[in-house]
This record gives C-alpha cells, structure tokens and sequence, in this order.
C-alpha cells in the first residue's frame, strides 16, 4: 500500500520568513495530494492540493510543489505569520476509480511562527 | 452550506463497553471516511463508505465496524472497548469523483476509554 514519509516533524521559523514541509510517497499511481492545517484541538483543514497532471499550484502565500518522478511534494509558505503556527499533514490518495481512493497520511509537521 | 457534523463531541466510556459514533457529510457528498488520530499513530485510516456499501477498509481489528444509511449519514461502532481505543474520531466526506475528490473533515469525536 501507499506510504507518504513528511520532513521534518518539527519547524520553527522567524515570522516574515519562509516554511518549507517536503513529502515522499511509495505508489507512483498515486495522483491526489492534498495538504491539511490542523491548530490545536480542531479538525484538519484542507488548505492546498495538487493533482498529478499539475508541477505546481500557488494560492496566495501557500504553494505546492510535486516532482512525480521523483515521488516527492513540497509545501511553501512564504511570509509566515503567527496564525501560521499549527500541525501539517501531507498526504497521498489513488484516484477515485482505484477502488482505494482513502488518504494516506505523513506524520505532521508542528510549525512554529517566532514573532 | 454546512460542513461535516459529528456526533457526539466528547465520550467516556469503560475497557469492554461499546460505543457508537455519526457523521453527517455536506449535503450531496457520498462518500465518508472514517479516521483514528492519536499522538503515536497520527492519521488512519478505518473505512471508507460510498453508496451504503464499503469500499476500503484500512488495519483495525474486526471490533471496529462501520456502514452508512441512505441518505450519506454513516455511523461506526467499536465494541469491546480498550483503553488503546482513545483517540480522536474523524469522518471526512467527499463527493468521490475523479476531479473533485476533496476531503472535508468533521471537527471529531474525542473518545475517552477508562
């Protein structure tokens, strides 16, 4: 089955900066990347995704990267900001007509926005 | 229009008892998924329903099922319960198709087991 490895698992970054989360998956038919925001005690959010017919997507200070030949994609965000800091997770999904479309996920990044 | 709906927010319950918990998805979406979150695991996944039928079933024993009614609502059951059964319990619903697979997250369930 899949498995989605998330680097690092903790980040703190000066606010103003750039965050940087990168991500590797196993199964090269994997085509469904989604990134989810989760802040304490909340449900993930979905802030970003990528599908596999695409290099790269940007919305407003988030973009996501994938390298499909090398298995890997990136989180950016730029000008960090406090409301920032929070757990991240990547993950992988089969297209829907697999019959095994279920998300897989990374083990998070916590990051930290330092004011 | 709503989002995911989860019912209940909070439960305690004792090693051996059962519990059953419901997710409401966003209107017209039917396809939920259920998800285990704990601080050592992290996400993952336990089933996945689409049209009342099952169509994936991630690593959990046979205690934890599941299954979903006609109008998209899915309950899940865990008999027997351990104490490694406390986690917090998220469904996600989706419309499931190939250019619209989004998922969107229920705020959980928070299971307690004492």
């Amino acid at each position: 089955g899949e498995n989605v490895e998330q680097h690092p698992s903790t980040l703190s970054v000066q606010e103003g900066d750039s965050a940087v989360i990168k991500c590797t998956y196993s199964d090269s038919a994997s085509n469904y990347f989604p990134w989810y925001k989760q802040e304490l005690g909340k449900r993930p959010q979905l802030i970003i995704d990528i599908r596999s017919n695409v290099g790269e997507k940007k919305d407003q200070r988030i973009a996501v990267t994938l390298n499909k030949t090398a298995k890997h994609f990136s989180l950016h965000i730029t000008e960090t900001q406090p409301e920032d800091s929070a757990v991240y997770f990547c993950a992988a999904s089969l297209p829907p007509n697999f019959g095994n479309e279920k998300l897989t996920f990374g083990t998070g990044t916590r990051l930290t926005i330092i004011p | 229009k709503a989002g995911v709906t989860q019912t209940p927010r909070y439960l305690i319950k004792t090693r051996g008892q059962q519990v059953t918990l419901s997710c409401s998805p966003i209107s017209g979406h039917r396809s939920v998924s259920w998800y285990q979150q704990t601080p050592g695991q992290g996400l993952q996944f336990l089933f996945e329903y689409f049209s009342e039928t099952q169509r994936n079933k991630g690593n959990f024993p046979g205690r934890f099922s599941g299954r979903q009614f006609s109008n998209s609502r899915s309950e899940m059951n865990v008999s027997t319960l351990e104490l490694g059964d406390s986690a917090l319990y998220l469904c996600a619903s989706s419309f499931l198709l190939v250019e619209d697979n989004e998922q969107f997250f229920g705020p959980g369930t928070r299971l307690t087991v004492l």
